[in-house]
């Protein structure tokens, strides 16, 4: 059974920090892996997807991993600003979407 | 705007009440999702809709009734709630082509209180 995991849960970093957030999943065979930005109270936006043939994806500030081997993917925000401050989520797909818990981000200025 | 859209976006509700939610997708897409969205827990996939046609009931609960008119509407009917289906509820959707996945679009979202 795949799972996903988002590690950590919670992340404060000072304006300007770069930083790393990382979704683990267990099961190698995926089609895809896509992250999601949440803010409070609202729907998904997609900031990245990333195909199982591809190994990076970027997008403005945000760069995004794969190394399906190993079952990770990271998310890499350069220069982060205070209207980062969101929940990350990412998703795998195999024959349905799995999605991890998230890791809640504050952006501090 | 992702161009898919939700109405109501909040709903309280009692547990004997029948009442519905909508979303519409402005994408061109062939594929739609229900999604529950708890506090502290993953996103639950509910159903998937593609062509129309019903692919995907995720041991969801018979008070819990979708409808699927044409490809681009998708409806969540709700009859006799327990107050732990207070939720948020997220509509997606997708283009499905042979071998390729494509990336979800999601809406705003419904707030739902079961009272």
């Amino acid at each position: 059974k795949q799972e996903v995991t988002q590690i950590p849960a919670a992340l404060s970093v000072p304006e300007g920090e770069n930083l790393v957030l990382n979704c683990s999943f267990t099961d190698s065979a995926i089609y895809n892996l896509q992250w999601f930005r949440q803010d409070p109270g609202k729907g998904l936006t997609s900031l990245l997807l990333i195909q199982s043939s591809q190994r990076e994806q970027t997008s403005g500030r945000l760069n995004a991993s794969l190394d399906k081997s190993s079952g990770r993917s990271t998310l890499y925000i350069a220069a982060s600003q205070p209207g980062d401050s969101a929940t990350y989520l990412c998703a795998v797909r195999t024959y349905k979407y799995i999605f991890g818990t998230g890791t809640r981000l504050k952006v501090l200025a | 705007e992702t161009g898919v859209t939700q109405t109501p976006r909040h709903l309280v509700m009692g547990m004997t009440n029948k009442k519905s939610l909508k979303c519409e997708q402005h994408l061109g897409h062939n594929a739609m999702y229900w999604y529950k969205q708890s506090a502290k827990k993953p996103l639950e996939l509910m159903f998937v809709y593609n062509f129309k046609e019903q692919t995907e009931n995720n041991s969801v609960p018979s008070r819990f009734s979708p409808e699927c008119p044409n490809s681009s509407h998708l409806f969540l009917h709700l009859h006799t709630l327990q107050p732990e289906d207070s939720a948020l509820y997220l509509c997606a959707s997708s283009q499905e082509d042979r071998g390729l996945y494509n990336e979800q679009f999601f809406g705003p979202g419904t707030r739902l209180t079961v009272l």
